[in-house]
């Protein structure tokens, strides 16, 4: 099945700082989403970015399939902003999303 | 989107009995999961939960550990049963909506002694 690698594993940065977090899988995909998890566990859909680029406030999404990459990026990092950010790929053929290992990120004021 | 409410929030279990955690869904939708997240870890599909037939396991579930009940398409029930503290994890249930997103409950946090 398709493997999604996230990078970097960790992330700290100061409030106001700007951030890029990567997801990297291994075929062809069908779907592609980022999540947010905050601190108390609840999951957020953050993105539906199978290819393309989008944007919602602060936050926007690029996926370029043919590479097999996408990118999270997060202008203006808020405290708020803290939690684990997850990449889901479903490649073509499959019925489920396979997630990466996460990235944790760390806004500190 | 959907609203997905998931009981219970968390629980303490011992050693050997059974939990069941319910998740309701606002809409109906045709696709259910169920994922585990050990502790620091990622999400893992436990299984598809396939309304009016058997629940379909990723690799590594099975039925007898982690019946899983679909009534109808508003409704589904994961049972962990004969549980051991390796069973402590957050449970999460899931929809895949006509969007394409997959949206979750707010999970449940169980912890085995």
């Amino acid at each position: 099945g398709i493997q999604v690698e996230q990078s970097p594993p960790d992330l700290i940065l100061q409030e106001g700082a700007n951030s890029t977090l990567r997801c990297n899988f291994s075929d062809s995909v069908n779907n592609l989403q980022w999540f947010h998890q905050n601190p108390w566990g609840q999951l957020i859909n953050l993105f539906y970015i199978p290819s393309g680029t989008k944007q919602n406030g602060r936050l926007s999404a690029t996926t370029v399939a043919t590479e097999r990459y996408s990118l999270l990026y997060i202008s203006s990092s808020q405290t708020t902003d803290s939690g684990v950010y997850f990449c889901a790929a479903q490649g073509r053929g499959a019925q489920k999303l396979v997630f990466g290992q996460g990235t944790r990120l760390t806004i500190n004021p | 989107s959907a609203v997905i409410s998931q009981k219970p929030s968390r629980d303490i279990c011992q050693r050997g009995t059974s939990l069941t955690i319910q998740c309701q869904v606002d809409s109906q939708v045709t696709m259910m999961f169920w994922y585990r997240q050990q502790p620091g870890q990622s999400l893992t599909l436990i299984a598809t939960a396939n309304q009016g037939s058997e629940a379909t396991y990723e690799s590594g579930f099975v039925i007898d550990k982690f019946p899983i009940s679909r009534p109808n398409l508003t409704f589904s029930t994961l049972t962990v049963s004969n549980m051991s503290p390796e069973d402590s994890s957050i449970y999460l249930c899931s929809v895949w909506t006509d969007t394409e997103k997959l949206f979750f409950g707010s999970g449940t946090q169980l912890s085995v002694l």
